[in-house]
């Protein structure tokens, strides 16, 4: 089956500090989409990526869906306390009729005062 | 988007008994789902949730020890039976909502469930 490969795991920055996190896939995606689950929540959708090279921001945000389709990188620039959880990629294959999402394991972010 | 109302928001079991998960949501939807997400970890697909047919489970879930039912579009309910520790964890449901350029994935608040 699909694999999605998140990186970091885990991630303790300074207030203030940008942060980078990517997934990447050993198969086509066709849909990309991060979230963030704050303990004891369920995963809440941040931003979504339908086509490649596509670039979206939310706010503080930003994501990128990979040229080779394989791959997608989220942003979060000047980070605030409340920027702490649990984000998570997922993403969905381009062939077949599979309708599921396939998740990447989480990076979890400590944002340090 | 879509509000889904997942109830209840945790719960402590005795092992041996049984566990009924409800899930709401404030639209008709055609596709939702169930995932356990264990400690630490990401989540995994349990089954999808067919209306007015039975579920289609992932490796490794079987309708035994998960039964699910989804009387209509915009109900579901996940049952963990004959509880053990071992299926301690958060369940999750999720609609899908799928068009031919978009596809974007909900999710309820989680039930927390503890097996002792």
């Amino acid at each position: 089956g699909q694999q999605l490969n998140q990186s970091p795991q885990s991630m303790f920055i300074q207030e203030g500090e940008d942060v980078s996190m990517n997934c990447t896939s050993s198969s086509i995606f066709n849909t990309w989409l991060w979230y963030k689950q704050d303990p004891g929540e369920g995963p809440v959708l941040l931003i979504a990526l339908y086509k490649a090279g596509e670039l979206t921001s939310n706010g503080r945000l930003t994501a990128q869906f990979g040229i080779t389709r394989k791959d997608s990188f989220l942003n979060i620039s000047a980070s605030i306390p409340s920027d702490v959880g649990i984000y998570f990629c997922a993403g969905r294959i381009s062939s077949g009729s599979a309708r599921q999402l396939t998740f990447g394991s989480g990076t979890q972010l400590t944002v340090l005062p | 988007s879509a509000v889904i109302s997942q109830k209840p928001s945790r719960d402590i079991c005795q092992r041996g008994t049984s566990l009924t998960i409800q899930c709401q949501v404030d639209s008709q939807v055609t596709m939702m789902f169930w995932y356990r997400q264990q400690p630490g970890q990401s989540l995994t697909l349990i089954a999808t949730a067919n209306q007015g047919s039975e579920a289609t489970y992932e490796s490794g879930f079987v309708i035994d020890k998960f039964p699910i039912s989804r009387p209509n579009l915009t109900f579901s309910t996940l049952t963990v039976s004959n509880m053990s520790p071992e299926d301690s964890s958060i369940y999750l449901c999720s609609v899908l909502y799928d068009s031919s350029e978009n596809t974007e994935a909900f999710f309820g608040q989680g039930t927390r469930l503890t097996v002792v």
